[in-house]
């Protein structure tokens, strides 16, 4: 079993809908979480930090829950250019960080 | 321009020809990483680095080295490249867990 795992995807939405990505880990020794974009093979820019209380961007809302290890990350109102693919990060405090595989979004006109 | 930088970012070489990757940071980083990208395998940690002289082994450590001898640098070194070291490299550094990525080495071992 993967130490972190996310929804398989691909998501193929429309334009205006809102899309949830899920993502586990396993390390309990797990202190921070993120998420990443990744466009075509480019370098991951991080999209935004998770924290226990849930925090908001515009139309992302990330949550966190440490008793069920589970991240989700959730994009309202999609535009075509929230096309990418979203990559769930989990670090340790010694410095690991294990990067789920990636769900692939492509929202269509 | 706050920038991690990788070299280079294209290269085709043979088996066992020694290479190495640079990657520099110019924002005071303490943390580096190295990872490597394969389809359907996602990002995974090569070695990272907490400060300088200090380097551990992430999750894919074989056939490769790194060192930390200066802040700024985090060099990735391929002693003997075989085949399935072709690969998306990146390198990435932070200080506060956010991580600030390179463009990416694109490395093909024939």
């Amino acid at each position: 079993r993967k130490e972190v795992e996310q929804d398989p995807g691909p998501f193929n939405v429309p334009e205006g809908a809102t899309v949830a990505f899920n993502c586990t880990y396993s390390n309990s020794a797990s202190q921070s979480f993120f998420w990443y974009r990744q466009d075509c093979r480019k370098e991951p820019k991080l999209l935004m930090s998770v924290y226990s209380s849930g925090n908001e961007d515009g139309r992302f809302t990330a949550q966190l829950n440490r008793a069920s290890q589970y991240i989700s990350l959730l994009i309202r109102d999609s535009k075509l250019s929230d096309s990418a693919t979203y990559l769930c990060v989990v670090n340790t405090n010694a410095g690991k960080s294990t990067f789920g595989d990636g769900t692939t979004l492509t929202v269509k006109p | 321009e706050a920038q991690v930088t990788q070299n280079p970012r294209y290269l085709i070489t043979v088996t066992g020809k020694k290479l190495t990757v640079t990657c520099s940071q110019n924002m005071n980083h303490e943390y580096m990483s190295w990872y490597r990208q394969d389809p359907g395998l996602g990002l995974r940690q090569i070695y990272y680095s907490m400060n300088v002289e200090v380097t551990d082994k992430g999750d894919v450590p074989e056939g490769y080295k790194v060192s930390r001898k200066e802040k700024r640098n985090f060099p990735l070194i391929l002693e003997s490249p075989s085949p399935n070291q072709t690969s998306l490299y990146f390198c990435a550094s932070s200080n506060t867990g956010e991580l600030f990525f390179g463009e990416g080495s694109r490395l093909t071992v024939l």
